[in-house]
């Protein structure tokens, strides 16, 4: 089955405490990134990556970080979470050739509470 | 100001009734627009895609796009309570995703279809 899957889907941290949010997709496609939803101000793009290796940030990047070793895979790193990190997640992709806006596949999701 | 705006509701409309969802958007180089439907619990799923101004039809659902008002609409005919869904407007400049040209979110509405 096509999916984008996250790891965990519920995660509660203190804050400082480095964590990593998975995901991982069996599309092979090249385009991925992360969101963010918060309520009132809808889904935000944290991170994109058009390819392996190849990252730039979105509208708010501050505080993350993502690496891209391989095609399927594209984790979230936060290294010293706060409070104003706490959101529902989400993790995307879509197909290659730059056609990122055609359809975005997404994760269920993972909400992290950051105490 | 927001450049998509979403009234986040909630709304709702009995069985069977005729549904209309809206987003405004500020910025004119928007060309793309797509509706995404995020049921509880998980990640949006596409749900709709247009081109330009116009209409698209596709089963019960009906995209309608007014490049001139900035305005976009959703419709559902015939609602069930299997719509009973929060509904996302994306909107993009670019069907690619070089530089900058990243898909903006609305906020989403929040419907129940009532049995």
């Amino acid at each position: 089955e096509a999916q984008v899957t996250q790891n965990p889907r519920y995660l509660i941290t203190v804050t400082g405490k480095k964590l990593t949010v998975t995901c991982s997709q069996n599309m092979n496609h090249e385009y991925m990134s992360w969101y963010r939803q918060d309520p009132g101000l809808g889904l935000r793009q944290i991170y994109y990556s058009m390819n392996v290796e190849v990252t730039d940030k979105g509208d708010v990047p501050e505080g993350y970080k993502v690496s891209r070793k391989e095609k399927r895979n594209f984790p979230l790193i936060l290294e010293s979470p706060s409070p104003n990190q706490t959101s529902l997640y989400f993790c995307a992709s879509s197909f290659g050739q730059g056609l990122s806006n055609e359809k975005l596949f997404f994760g269920s999701g993972t909400q992290l509470s950051v105490l | 100001q927001k450049e998509v705006e979403q009234d986040p509701g909630p709304l709702s409309v009995p069985e069977g009734a005729i549904v209309s969802l809206n987003c405004t958007y500020s910025n004119s180089a928007f060309q793309y627009f797509m509706w995404y439907r995020q049921y509880s619990r998980k990640g949006p799923e596409l749900l709709m895609y247009t081109y330009s101004s116009g209409n698209k039809e596709d089963g019960r659902f009906t995209a309608q796009v007014d490049k001139s008002s900035k305005y976009i609409s959703l419709f559902i005919r015939d609602s069930q309570p299997s719509d009973s869904a929060t509904y996302l407007c994306a909107m993009s400049s670019s069907i690619t995703n070089f530089g900058n040209e990243k898909l903006t979110f609305g906020t989403g509405t929040r419907l129940t279809i009532i049995p």
